[in-house]
């Protein structure tokens, strides 16, 4: 079974409606992380968790907001979907190592959100 | 603040060319530094990393030396397969305790046979 698992893996939507994208993993990491990817911008980071407790804005953080349910799941909202909204969203985890500067994150296999 | 930037793609190769994608970064105190690969239709996994400053980081043929002097991080293969098609990212990670990754824009990377 996979690691860190993104449900649904593919959605359509129409502008207005509120979309939830669901992260969840099996590797008992504190951190959680959602991103987009669009073609030519690379990946750009929602939002993040460091623990339940703790949520924290990312570089694009207008139009969503997250909940942080467990250490496991991190889901992110659309609380009413625009066109531009239209993208790749990937889920990521890392691990707290202490006293380190490294900092692997994994990745989900991502959501592909269509919004008409 | 922290940033990586690396050369804009697509890249194209025949099969057996010599691959170089350049990473350049700006960050304060001494970062981490990794390539993570995105084959198609999945999600980012990495491919290599390095620590401190002239470490070598190495995987399936890729190389990448952690240049303090020029702050650099260039990914580097000597024979690229088809299979090596897929979009490369670079990233750092500055020690200050509670950072996120900080990711390059992504080179997409096209081998025909």
């Amino acid at each position: 079974d996979a690691d860190v698992t993104q449900t649904p893996r593919n959605r359509i939507t129409k502008t207005g409606k509120r979309i939830m994208l669901e992260c969840s993993q099996t590797k008992g990491h504190d951190r959680m992380y959602w991103y987009r990817q669009d073609p030519g911008l690379g990946l750009r980071l929602i939002y993040y968790s460091f623990d339940v407790k703790d949520i924290n804005k990312g570089e694009i953080s207008d139009g969503y907001s997250v909940s942080r349910q467990a250490q496991a799941k991190f889901s992110l909202s659309l609380e009413s979907a625009i066109p531009n909204q239209t993208a790749l969203y990937f889920c990521a985890t890392s691990d707290l190592v202490r006293g380190s500067s490294y900092n692997e994150q994994f990745f989900g296999p991502g959501t592909r959100l269509t919004v008409l | 603040g922290n940033s990586v930037t690396q050369m804009e793609g697509p890249v194209t190769l025949s099969e057996e060319a010599f691959l170089t994608i350049n990473c350049t970064y700006t960050a304060t105190g001494y970062p981490s530094l990794f390539w993570y690969v995105q084959y198609p239709g999945e999600g980012l996994q990495l491919l290599l990393k390095a620590t401190k400053a002239d470490d070598k980081g190495s995987n399936k043929g890729f190389e990448a030396t952690y240049r303090k002097e020029t702050t650099s991080f260039h990914l580097e293969k000597g024979s690229v397969q088809v299979s090596d098609s897929a979009v490369y990212f670079c990233a750092l990670h500055a020690y200050s305790g509670n950072t996120p990754l900080v990711f390059g824009k992504g080179t997409r990377l096209s081998v025909i046979a």
